[in-house]
């Protein structure tokens, strides 16, 4: 069935640095969404993205979708603590049933 | 609040006894859906309703069994569980994009 691959499954970095992370797909994807989990919550819908090769920042993350809309990246700049958790990636599909990455879990040392 | 509200949050339960979860929504959302969150899987789609018809059952089970009475409530009745089966089970639900995750009910089989 249908897949997205997330890498990397974990990454430490230091408070500053930057950070990203990278959702593939071996089938073109309708839309993907980005989804943060903060330890001992639950997931929160960050955004969607739909067009080929559309960027969108939100504040210091910036959220691209590949030209051939079989990948997608998330890049935070100058991480900050309050950035911890597990964000996710999932496949809109074409009937709306969302299929998430296993997610990229960030820790970031103060 | 998220605008979806599960309960319980926590739920210790015996292989052989049944239980039910709970989630309501109040967002006016048509769509419902339950996941489950183990911890070294990515998260599962279980059941999907759509004003309140079941349009996906992701070989589940037969110990599941979803309920939707109405397009703001959804049950996932419980029985003879197994301990494979503890885990975070997260409702969401949705309009167009964007899904809005409830906080889970964190279920323990013993």
């Amino acid at each position: 069935g249908q897949q997205v691959m997330q890498i990397p499954q974990y990454q430490h970095v230091q408070e500053g640095e930057d950070f990203t992370t990278y959702c593939n797909s071996s089938t073109t994807l309708s839309n993907i969404q980005w989804y943060k989990q903060r330890p001992g919550g639950h997931p929160v819908f960050l955004i969607q993205l739909v067009k080929s090769g559309e960027v969108k920042k939100q504040k210091r993350l910036t959220f691209q979708f590949g030209e051939a809309k079989k990948n997608s990246s998330l890049h935070i700049t100058a991480t900050q603590t309050t950035d911890v958790g597990t964000y996710f990636c999932a496949d809109g599909g074409s009937q709306g049933n969302l299929i998430f990455g296993k997610g990229t879990k960030l820790s970031v040392k103060p | 609040e998220t605008g979806v509200t599960q309960t319980p949050r926590h739920l210790v339960m015996g292989m052989t006894n049944k239980k039910s979860l709970k989630c309501e929504q109040h967002l006016g959302h048509n769509a419902m859906y339950w996941y489950k969150q183990s911890a070294k899987k990515p998260l599962e789609l279980m059941f999907v309703y759509n004003f309140k018809e079941q349009t996906e059952n992701n070989s589940v089970p037969s110990r599941f069994s979803p309920e939707c009475p109405n397009s703001s409530h959804l049950f996932l009745h419980l029985h003879t569980l197994q301990p494979e089966d503890s885990a975070l089970y997260l409702c969401a639900s949705s309009q167009e994009w964007g899904y809005t995750f409830g906080s889970g009910t964190r279920l323990t089989v013993v």
